[in-house]
């Protein structure tokens, strides 16, 4: 049973518009949010994260919203730039897990 | 190094053989985590080591699959008569010191069971 879900396997998104990846939970024990990004060869990068205690963190171009009623977070990057392009990966953890649990991820494609 | 270091990059095989993957953690880092990915699936956890503790194996898929930490750093993950739905992209992580912490990830080793 995935308790994290990217319902998206591909987003593709022309350079300068807004690009918003989206990820659904079903564990309710859930309450700290993370994303991040993959490049071909190469290992995840993070990316930003989220405390459940809060509906929105930014972090220049990218904003990541919570909606805990939802258990729905999404991921807008702002403007897109071609360098974006990349797997997103959206996890989760609670405060008794010590691992994260991980989405199967968005391929995000920035058209130039 | 200042990032996590995992070897080989490469690791072909042949179904039956055994398999070492190694994992250099951040120096410092407590925890150490291994994940695999396989083709067209998210990160699939499988093993957490913090610091002295007992090591968390509830992700391992089987008992041919094991890793040990020595020292508090160095970790080998091995694989024992491998299977062809064992073929993954192998990713080890670190953190200062684990739970809530942003993970950072080693490049990963590729193992293809032929």
């Amino acid at each position: 049973d995935q308790q994290v879900k990217q319902n998206s396997p591909s987003l593709s998104v022309q350079e300068g518009r807004i690009s918003i990846l989206n990820c659904d939970y079903t564990n309710s024990m859930f309450d700290y949010f993370l994303w991040y990004k993959k490049y071909p060869a190469e290992g995840p990068t993070f990316l930003i994260s989220i405390s459940s205690i809060k509906d929105k963190n930014e972090d220049g171009r990218f904003t990541v919203f919570l909606n805990k009623s939802a258990k729905h977070l999404s991921l807008h990057i702002v403007p897109s730039q071609p360098g974006d392009s990349a797997v997103y990966f959206c996890a989760a953890t609670s405060g008794s897990a010590r691992q994260l649990t991980f989405g199967s991820g968005t391929q995000l494609t920035v058209l130039p | 190094g200042a990032g996590v270091s995992q070897s080989p990059s490469n690791k072909v095989t042949e179904k039956g053989k055994d398999v070492e993957l190694r994992c250099d953690p951040i120096s410092g880092h407590t925890a150490l985590y291994w994940y695999r990915q396989s083709l067209g699936q998210g990160l699939e956890f499988l093993i957490y080591f913090q610091g002295n503790s007992a090591p968390d194996k509830s992700g391992l898929p089987s008992d041919r699959f094991s890793a040990e930490r020595t020292g508090g750093s160095v970790s080998t993950l091995t694989i024992q008569r491998t299977q062809q739905e064992d073929s993954a992209v192998y990713l080890c992580a670190s953190s200062p010191t684990g739970g809530y912490e942003k993970l950072f990830f080693g490049s990963g080793t590729q193992l293809s069971v032929l």
